[in-house]
């Protein structure tokens, strides 16, 4: 069955980067799009952005763009997000999510990252 | 980039019974290929969102006929019948018909 497992919590401090990292598994990790969202506290979903593991193709929310940088290793079918710049602002779960049987919609989640940016 | 609003807030519901979530975007979700991406997620306490529904009114694997998806262009509806406590949290419309994908801002549904 299709599982993205996500890295663990992060407590980082302001002007800091963090790498977090998804690994797929039960599907061929080169075929699907990977895809990131940011939940603040208490809030909604924001997309930050895609990349196809198989062509290393992006596509970055503009509003994350110098924020947000999308990688993978293809040989351990792992997707990374690295965040820099950090704000108290960054503080929130994110998650990891592949599509399911449409192109336009996230059917299978990994269990999110808390980052929390705090001196 | 399209403005997904969401009404009500907020939704009380008894037990077995049956509410309906509205979902209207600032720009027609009609994708040029003739699709319309609008999808329905449900968050429950403490989880990842979960797919509920696909290109308007498609449910997602295992998705209990109780949930029903409609609409089109810029006017969608998730109705929800029989409630059960499993079907308490909070519900997001999401459109991925235009770049960036954007979401709802979510109704929680509670039990009266």
């Amino acid at each position: 069955q299709v599982q993205l497992q996500q890295s663990g919590a992060e407590l980082v401090k302001p002007g800091s980067s963090v790498k977090m990292s998804c690994k797929a598994s039960g599907y061929t990790f080169t075929s699907y799009y990977i895809y990131w969202i940011k939940q603040r506290p208490g809030q909604g979903l924001e997309w930050i952005g895609r990349i196809g593991p198989g062509s290393g193709d992006t596509n970055y929310n503009e509003k994350f763009k110098g924020k947000a940088t999308f990688t993978v290793d293809k040989s351990s079918s792992t997707a990374y997000m690295q965040l820099s710049s950090l704000t108290p602002e960054d503080t929130a779960v994110y998650y990891c999510a592949r599509r399911g049987l449409s192109y336009s919609s996230l059917g299978y989640w990994g269990q999110g990252v808390m980052v929390t940016v705090s001196s | 980039d399209v403005v997904m609003t969401q009404t009500p807030v907020s939704l009380s519901v008894s037990l077995g019974g049956q509410v309906s979530i509205s979902c209207r975007s600032s720009q027609s979700l009609v994708h040029n290929n003739g699709n319309t991406y609008l999808s329905w997620y449900l968050q429950k306490p403490g989880q990842s969102p979960q797919l509920l529904i696909y290109k308007v009114s498609n449910r997602f694997s295992g998705i209990s006929d109780r949930f029903s998806g409609s609409g089109s262009g810029t006017d969608f509806t998730l109705k929800i019948s029989r409630v059960e406590p499993d079907d308490l949290g909070v519900y997001y419309c999401g459109q991925g018909t235009q770049y960036p994908w954007t979401f709802g801002g979510g109704t929680k549904l509670e039990l009266k």
